[in-house]
This record gives structure tokens, C-alpha cells and sequence, in this order.
């Protein structure tokens, strides 16, 4: 059974970048048949994909985050990460990591529980 | 974008009843590319539906899913208490792939 989990500061500046970890357990980053990703979801609000990756390395960003994000795979120690620059307050979030099957954009079959990051000014 | 619009905002049903929630999508999503997601307070979301019919691993058949090209519903057939919470359904089909705002299924 995979399991991801986050990994984080919970408090980042105005203006800075918000880096993530996820870790994988229970399975290979390498599988040929899943994709990873980040999906985030602002309080009291609904869902919003971030941006996918194949464990080739191979990239697909939300064209609304493009110019901030940054993400990047680990298959050495099975982790993924991702870099979110000049955040604001629109970034405070839960964001989840995810696993997606099937194509590179869902259905997600697994969720981590997510991190809460809140931005300050 | 595909702009996915569910309706109602808020479903008041009781315990054994049937549930009907709506996904109406801005355009056609050709591939049947749609999910049905379950979110609980301070959970993450739940993979319910894929392939707008689909039920995934381990999720109870009084969950299904139907639709095609702009209109999709996911139903559940007699309503047990765990099953109040947040849906949401998510379009997989164009990039950027895009979540409804959700329906809270709330007890009467």
C-alpha cells in the first residue's frame, strides 16, 4: 500500500520560496504506470492541481503557477519535491501529494494527508 | 480551462435516502476523463469514481457514477452516516485539469 507524506515549514515569509517534501512509501517513484504531483487547497475553499511529474523526470505545470513552480524527483531516496517562489498570501494552503494514475493529469488514487503552509506577510 | 460547476451547493438528506449530485462541465470532456472524490473534515479527498463510471478499489457499490460530454452524476443509493461530507468532481481529460467547487452533503 503506498503512503505519502509531506513534509515542511508551516510558516513561510511573504515574498519567499515555499519548498515542500513528499516522501513514498510502500511502493517505487519509479512505477511506469503512476505520476506524481501537487494539488493544493486554500482554507475553507476547493481543490487546485499544481503540477504533475513523471519519474523520467518529464514535467506538467498548471499554466497559472508555471512561472513560480518548480518541481523535481528523487528516485534515489523515492521523494519529490516541490519549490514554490515569491509566495503571497493567495498561497496559504493545505497542499497535498498525490499520486496519479492512469494519465498524467488523474484520476489521483492516493493522497498524503497534507500540510497545512500558511504565508505571512 | 474547463470550468466544472456542481450542483446542488448543499444536498439535507437523511440516513437510507438517495443522494443525486450533479457536475456540469463548460465543455465537452471527450474521454469520459471525470472523478468523483469524497472529502471528510481534516481529511484529504477520497478517490470514489474514475472514468466518470468507475468505482475504485474498495469503495461500495452504493456509490456510482454515469454521465458523458457535459453532464455527469454521482449517486449514492442509500445514504449511511459516513457518507456525509464534501464531493467534488474533477475533470483529467485538458490541461489544466480542474475540480468542481464541491456539494456538502449535510444530514437533515
Amino acid at each position: 500500500q503506498v503512503q505519502l507524506q509531506e513534509s515542511g515549514p508551516g510558516l513561510v515569509k511573504s515574498s519567499e520560496t515555499l519548498s515542500l517534501m513528499c516522501s513514498v512509501s510502500g511502493g517505487s517513484i519509479k512505477s511506469i504506470s503512476h505520476y506524481w504531483g501537487w494539488i493544493r487547497q486554500p482554507p475553507g475553499k476547493g481543490l487546485e492541481w499544481i503540477v504533475t511529474i513523471y519519474y523520467s523526470g518529464s514535467t506538467y505545470y498548471n499554466p497559472s503557477l508555471r512561472s513560480r513552480v518548480t518541481i523535481s524527483v528523487d528516485t534515489s531516496n523515492n521523494q519529490v519535491s516541490l519549490n514554490l517562489r515569491s509566495a503571497t498570501a493567495a498561497d496559504t494552503a493545505v497542499y497535498y501529494c498525490v499520486r496519479l494514475s492512469t494519465t498524467i493529469f488523474g484520476p489521483v488514487d492516493v493522497w498524503g494527508p497534507g500540510t497545512t503552509v500558511t504565508v505571512s506577510s | 480551462e474547463i470550468v466544472l460547476t456542481q450542483s446542488p451547493g448543499t444536498l439535507s438528506l437523511s440516513s437510507g435516502e438517495r443522494a443525486t449530485l450533479s457536475c456540469r462541465a463548460s465543455q465537452s470532456i471527450d474521454r469520459s476523463y471525470l472523478a468523483w472524490y469524497q472529502q471528510k473534515p481534516g481529511q484529504a479527498p477520497r478517490l470514489l469514481i474514475y472514468g466518470a463510471s468507475s468505482r475504485a478499489t474498495g469503495i461500495p457499490d452504493r456509490f456510482s457514477g454515469s454521465g458523458s460530454g457535459t453532464d455527469f452524476t454521482l449517486t449514492i443509493s442509500r445514504l449511511e452516516p459516513e457518507d456525509f461530507a464534501v464531493y467534488y468532481c474533477h475533470q483529467y481529460d485538458t490541461s489544466p485539469v480542474t475540480f468542481g467547487q464541491g456539494t456538502k452533503l449535510e444530514i437533515k
